[in-house]
């Protein structure tokens, strides 16, 4: 089936810093990509839906200069945690919408701990 | 608004038993179901996934028939097994294919040997 990467696995990062995930459609194009955000022990939270070559669209309540994406080709999405605080700290997931098959495979994640 | 409601967990099992995470969900006209597995420390994997009424959607030996009458898209598996450990989320996509996934909270499924 089709692979969704991520990038990095894990990142430990310091307040105030910044940091960026990357999330790769592996073998298909992507014209769509998911970036969620998952508490522990519940479900998945969308913060945007990215599009290639425009601007994305964040869901209610997301900050749209906080969590930064980039969506420049159709196979490559980056998420920016910028000025990251404790609380930032989660388990951010991707996904990618294979166009021609109107499937949704997503990444492995990436934990993001910010101390 | 669409949404999805799931059994809540967590459901322990011993091998070799029955399973049903029972899944219901509320969207306008015909949606897309899918069940989706999050294994420790992985990502989502697509399960299975069932596009029109009464289809049935099968993988590794799981099941969810996609019901219209009772909105319902209940996951079954004959015969459990330690490797089936996991968190379960059933989704649905709203009719059209380019709307967002909507996830129930999940269901954290533990078969003991």
């Amino acid at each position: 089936g089709a692979v969704v990467s991520q990038h990095p696995s894990r990142v430990i990062c310091k307040s105030g810093t910044s940091v960026k995930i990357e999330c790769r459609s592996l073998d298909f194009q992507a014209t769509t990509m998911f970036w969620y955000r998952q508490f522990p022990k519940q479900s998945l939270m969308l913060m945007a839906t990215s599009n290639e070559g425009s601007k994305a669209t964040y869901e209610q309540g997301v900050e749209k200069d906080k969590f930064l994406i980039n969506h420049a080709s159709l196979t490559l999405s980056t998420l920016t945690v910028t000025s990251a605080h404790p609380e930032d700290s989660s388990f951010y997931i991707c996904s990618a919408r294979d166009a021609i098959q109107e499937t949704q495979y997503f990444g492995p994640g990436t934990r993001l701990l910010v101390l | 608004g669409n949404s999805v409601t799931q059994m809540e967990g967590p459901v322990t099992l011993s091998e070799e038993a029955f399973l049903t995470i029972n899944c219901t969900y509320t969207a306008t006209g015909y949606p897309s179901l899918f069940w989706y597995v999050q294994y420790p420390g992985e990502g989502l994997q697509l399960l299975l996934k069932a596009t029109k009424a009464d289809d049935k959607g099968s993988n590794k030996g799981f099941e969810a028939t996609y019901r219209k009458e009772t909105t319902s898209f209940h996951l079954e598996k004959g015969s459990v097994q330690v490797s089936d450990s996991a968190v379960y989320f059933c989704a649905l996509r709203g009719q059209g294919g380019s709307e967002k996934l909507v996830f129930g909270k999940g269901t954290k499924l533990t078969v003991n040997p």
